[in-house]
């Protein structure tokens, strides 16, 4: 069975700090997914990652892919308040199906 | 596109009593998800769907819940007789087959129902 740890699983920050969360996960896969969560709301896809060594960046966040390690990075730059929410990475094996993380909440504080 | 639809939004009803939770994905998908989740367990996987057919129902927690997807654009979850420990989010997310490489397999996900049992 496939196995995805997230951690930390909180994180409180303040603003225009930098920091990572961490996505490990057990077995081999080709597909990693992270989304984000605002309370209260749906799950909203932010970075597919297709292959060793991808980086994707939007705005102030960044994730990488490293498929050797089966491990995943979301980074943070000089947060802001708008960035909290629980973030979630994925992973896909065998076809469709997901296996999420526990996710990470995340508080900005000003 | 109007997304993921799901209805209701949010459902109150009182502890045996049957739920019906509805879903339309986002027209041209063929895979269909339904997750539950809550503060304690999280987001979980009950069931899913590939071309209407249901892969993989380990999730289901139990007899008292059934999903059925009689057409590409739409699917049910029901829950008969419904519990207090049922109360939860539930989503359902839809996305094209990986197995089409162009495609990257994103789920997407609805707005959920908040469904409470009494």
């Amino acid at each position: 069975e496939l196995k995805v740890e997230q951690n930390p699983l909180f994180l409180s920050m303040q603003e225009g700090k930098n920091y990572t969360i961490y996505c490990n996960y057990s077995t081999t896969s080709d597909r990693l997914y992270w989304y984000r969560q605002d309370p209260g709301k749906s799950l909203e896809s932010l970075f597919v990652l297709l292959s060793n060594g991808a980086v994707k960046q939007e705005g102030r966040l960044m994730a990488s892919l490293d498929t050797k390690a089966r491990l995943s990075t979301l980074h943070i730059t000089a947060a802001v308040h708008d960035l909290s929410a629980t973030y979630f990475c994925a992973v896909s094996y065998t076809g469709n199906q997901f296996y999420f993380g526990t996710g990470t909440s995340l508080t900005v504080i000003p | 596109d109007a997304g993921v639809i799901q209805s209701p939004r949010h459902e109150v009803t009182e502890m045996g009593q049957e739920v019906t939770l509805r879903c339309k994905p986002i027209s041209g998908h063929n895979s269909l998800f339904w997750y539950r989740q809550t503060m304690m367990r999280g987001l979980e996987l009950l069931i899913y769907f590939n071309n209407n057919v249901p892969i993989d129902d380990s999730g289901m927690p139990e007899d008292r819940f059934s999903a059925k997807m009689p057409n590409a654009s739409f699917s049910t979850l029901k829950i008969q007789p419904s519990e207090p420990r049922d109360s939860a989010v539930y989503f359902c997310a839809s996305s094209l087959d990986t197995l089409r490489l162009q495609y990257l397999g994103e789920q997407y996900f609805g707005p959920g129902t908040r469904l409470t049992v009494t």
